[in-house]
């Protein structure tokens, strides 16, 4: 099977700028998650969607949000970007059932200018 | 809520030495322990996960880890250490959340430099 996909890898955005990243989950799984990733805040939950629907949310303002389509595919998108949202974000993706088994795709490396 | 404790940073150790890499978890009920492993600019590769059961499991690439209840412990053990090893290592612990859903709780991660 394939494993995840995130697109774009690379990104280099403005300040004040919006930014949507995408993922597809491995065939078969429902539950996809995202995470942020900086050398300061270390790996931090941002949230996870299962059958379209966001079933749960981390600690991260309004400017960051997401969807999932019903082929479970999913995008987050983050609003008017701060310096402070450069990171590596993670999609992780889960099979029915087994949901904190989550299998990791490469990131999408962001860097806000 | 859960949290997920990695006291090293750095460790280095030398080629065909054996590993140890430690992690402590605060969790309320039963837990689901994983080690993952990060090459630079990648994501993260599922070592081995404990769910229950036999409290010694098995990973992927020689990689074992033993859950300790009594000391809140899920430490990564190696009997030999090959240089393609060094990478960073991080410990997760899932659950916390209420009305069910999955998230992950990850340590701070200990980075590993194998010396030839």
């Amino acid at each position: 099977k394939a494993g995840v996909t995130q697109t774009p890898r690379y990104l280099i955005k403005t300040r004040g700028q919006q930014v949507t990243l995408s993922c597809s989950p491995i065939s078969g799984h429902r539950s996809v998650s995202w995470y942020q990733q900086t050398p300061g805040q270390g790996l931090q939950f941002l949230f996870e969607y299962f059958s379209e629907t966001q079933r749960n949310k981390g600690n991260f303002p309004g400017r960051f949000s997401g969807r999932q389509f019903s082929n479970s595919r999913s995008e987050m998108n983050v609003s008017t970007l701060e310096l402070g949202d450069s990171a590596l974000y993670l999609c992780a993706s889960s099979p029915q059932g087994h949901g904190y088994e989550q299998y990791f795709g490469p990131g999408t490396r962001l860097t806000v200018t | 809520a859960q949290s997920v404790t990695q006291p090293d940073i750095h460790i280095t150790v030398s080629e065909g030495a054996s590993l140890e890499l430690r992690c402590n978890y605060s969790y309320g009920a039963t837990p689901y322990l994983f080690w993952y492993v990060q090459s630079p600019g990648q994501g993260l590769q599922l070592l081995l996960k404990y769910f229950s059961g036999d409290t010694l499991v098995q990973g992927i690439k020689g990689f074992e880890a033993e859950f300790k209840r009594s000391q809140s412990s899920f430490n990564l053990r190696k009997p030999s250490v090959h240089w393609s090893d060094a990478a960073e290592y991080f410990c997760a612990v899932g659950g916390g959340l209420t009305g069910g859903g999955n998230k992950l709780t990850f340590g701070t991660g200990t980075q590993l430099k194998v010396e030839l």
